[in-house]
């Protein structure tokens, strides 16, 4: 499809063990987000990929999360020795990119469905 | 942190306009107002977006206030598929694509 494509959907851990959760983002966005959302909360940035640029790691809640984003195009977020707290809905988002908002990039970002997971 | 305040729940009859404003009072000059929503289970969806000017697509219109400190979002026939939590996010212009910070939002509930 054309839009932003996570997977997997669901995901099911038991603390202590690592995940992987990938993104693959609409062909030539440079730009790639990742938020989660834990339930009933809002929406938390966690890290921000902009071309070349080294990524914005802001957001990352602990040295357990770490992404990657290989050839400028699919990203994985990676998740060590999960907790609990980790349980979450990670959605990842991408948009044009570049530093100049014009008519033809308004900065959209366009969301993928999310990848839940549930750490036991 | 957001910087944006929006009331944390409003109602709205089916077919009626449904209004939401948002608060962004320390908003600057290079700063644009965006709107998102998320309706239950999916990824948030751009609905509009503004500097100072007010806007409309076939979504919503955008009604800002001359000062920038508020605007308000208008869905002017709301039916029930569009009940979601919307959030105001304020954003600078340059550099652009820059991450949204999203507050609590506001959720509508348009009722038949």
């Amino acid at each position: 499809g054309a839009g932003v494509s996570q997977s997997p959907s669901n995901k099911v851990t038991e603390k202590g063990k690592d995940v992987e959760l990938r993104c693959d983002p609409i062909s030539g966005h440079t730009a790639l987000y990742w938020y989660r959302q834990s339930l009933g909360q809002g929406l938390e940035f966690l890290i921000y990929f902009q071309g070349n640029s080294a990524p914005d790691k802001s957001g990352l809640p602990s040295d357990r999360f770490s992404a990657e984003r290989t050839g400028g195009s699919v990203s994985t977020l990676t998740i060590q020795r999960t907790q609990q707290e980790d349980s979450a809905v990670y959605l990842c988002a991408s948009s044009l990119g570049g530093v100049y908002l014009r008519q033809d990039n308004t900065g959209e970002l366009f969301f993928g469905e999310g990848s839940r997971l549930t750490v036991l | 942190d957001a910087k944006t305040t929006q009331p944390t729940s409003m109602d709205c009859a089916e077919g009626r306009a449904a209004n939401l404003p948002c608060n962004h009072s320390t908003i600057s000059g290079n700063e644009y107002v965006y709107w998102y929503r998320q309706i239950h289970s999916q990824g948030p969806q751009y609905i509009i977006h503004g500097l100072k000017n007010n806007e409309t697509n076939e979504m919503a219109s955008l009604i800002i206030t001359e000062d920038r400190k508020s605007s308000t979002l208008i869905l002017p026939h709301a039916t029930l598929r569009d009940t979601a939590v919307y959030y105001c996010i304020v954003r600078v212009a340059f550099p652009g694509n820059t991450p949204l910070v999203f507050g609590k939002g506001t959720r509508l509930s348009v009722i038949a």
